[in-house]
C-alpha cells in the first residue's frame, strides 16, 4: 500500500530557529498532502493544503507566514516553522492522498519542542 | 459543515473481551467514512473504510465497522481485544464533493486490561 515518510520525527529547536519538516509519498504521486497540529491528547487540526506547484491553502487561524509550506515536486511537500517559539511545540503529522480507494496515508509525525 | 462525534474519551476493557468505539457523524449526505489507529508518538494507521457497498466492513488487525445510514454511525467492533489494541481511535469522515478534507472526531482512547 502507499507509504508516506515524514522527517525527522523528533527535533529539538532554539526558540527563534526555523525548523524544516519533510513529508514524502513513496511509490505514488501525491499531488495533494495536508499538515495536521496535534496537540496533546486532543485530536488532528487540520493546518493546511498543499498543491504541488501552486499555493498551499491554510485553514483559518493559522498563519502562512509562520508555517512555510513548499509542495515543489509530485512527493515531496516541506513545512517550516518559521522563528519557533516554545507554543509552536506540537506533534505534527502530514498525510496525502494515495490511489483511489486507499484513503488518506499519513506520515509518522514530527514531535517538535522549541526550547 | 461536517462533524464527528466521538461520544466515548475513554474505554478500559480486559483482554479478549469484545469491543464497540462509538462514532456519529453529521453531514448532508453519505460521506466517506474512515477509522485510525494512533499509537503514542505515532502517525495514524488505516484501519478500515467505507465508501459505498457493503455497510459492514472490515478491516485490519480483525477490526470491523458498520455504516448505519438511519443513525448516521459508523460504530468499530472487535469480538476479542488483545493487549496490542490499546491505542488511540479516531473517526474521520470526508465529503464526496471533491474537497479531500478529513474531518476527524476527537478520538477515543482505549485501556486495555490484562
Amino acid at each position: 500500500g502507499a507509504v508516506v515518510s515524514q522527517h525527522p520525527s523528533w527535533v529539538i529547536c532554539k526558540s527563534g530557529t526555523s525548523v524544516k519538516i519533510e513529508c514524502r509519498s513513496l511509490d505514488f504521486q501525491a499531488t495533494t498532502m495536508f499538515w495536521y497540529r496535534q496537540f496533546p491528547k486532543q485530536s488532528l487540526m487540520l493546518m493546511a493544503t498543499s498543491n504541488e506547484g501552486s499555493k498551499a491553502t491554510y485553514e483559518q487561524g493559522v498563519e502562512k507566514d509562520k508555517f512555510l509550506i513548499n509542495h515543489a515536486s509530485l512527493t515531496l511537500s516541506t513545512l517550516t516553522v518559521t522563528s519557533a517559539h516554545p507554543e509552536d511545540s506540537s506533534f505534527y503529522i502530514c498525510s496525502a492522498w494515495g490511489q483511489p480507494g486507499d484513503g488518506y496515508t499519513f506520515g509518522s509525525g514530527t514531535r517538535l519542542t522549541v526550547v | 459543515a461536517q462533524s464527528v462525534t466521538q461520544p466515548d474519551i475513554h474505554i478500559t476493557v480486559s483482554e479478549g473481551a469484545s469491543l464497540e468505539l462509538r462514532c456519529n457523524y453529521s453531514y448532508g449526505a453519505t460521506p466517506y467514512l474512515f477509522w485510525y489507529v494512533q499509537s503514542p508518538g505515532q502517525g495514524l494507521q488505516l484501519l478500515l473504510k467505507y465508501f459505498s457497498g457493503d455497510t459492514l466492513v472490515q478491516g485490519i488487525k480483525g477490526f470491523e465497522a458498520e455504516f448505519k445510514r438511519s443513525q448516521s454511525s459508523f460504530n468499530l467492533r472487535k469480538p476479542s481485544v488483545h493487549w496490542s489494541d490499546a491505542a488511540e481511535y479516531f473517526c474521520a469522515v470526508e465529503g464526496r464533493g471533491g474537497s479531500e478534507k478529513l474531518v476527524f472526531g476527537k478520538g477515543t482512547k482505549l485501556t486495555v486490561n490484562p
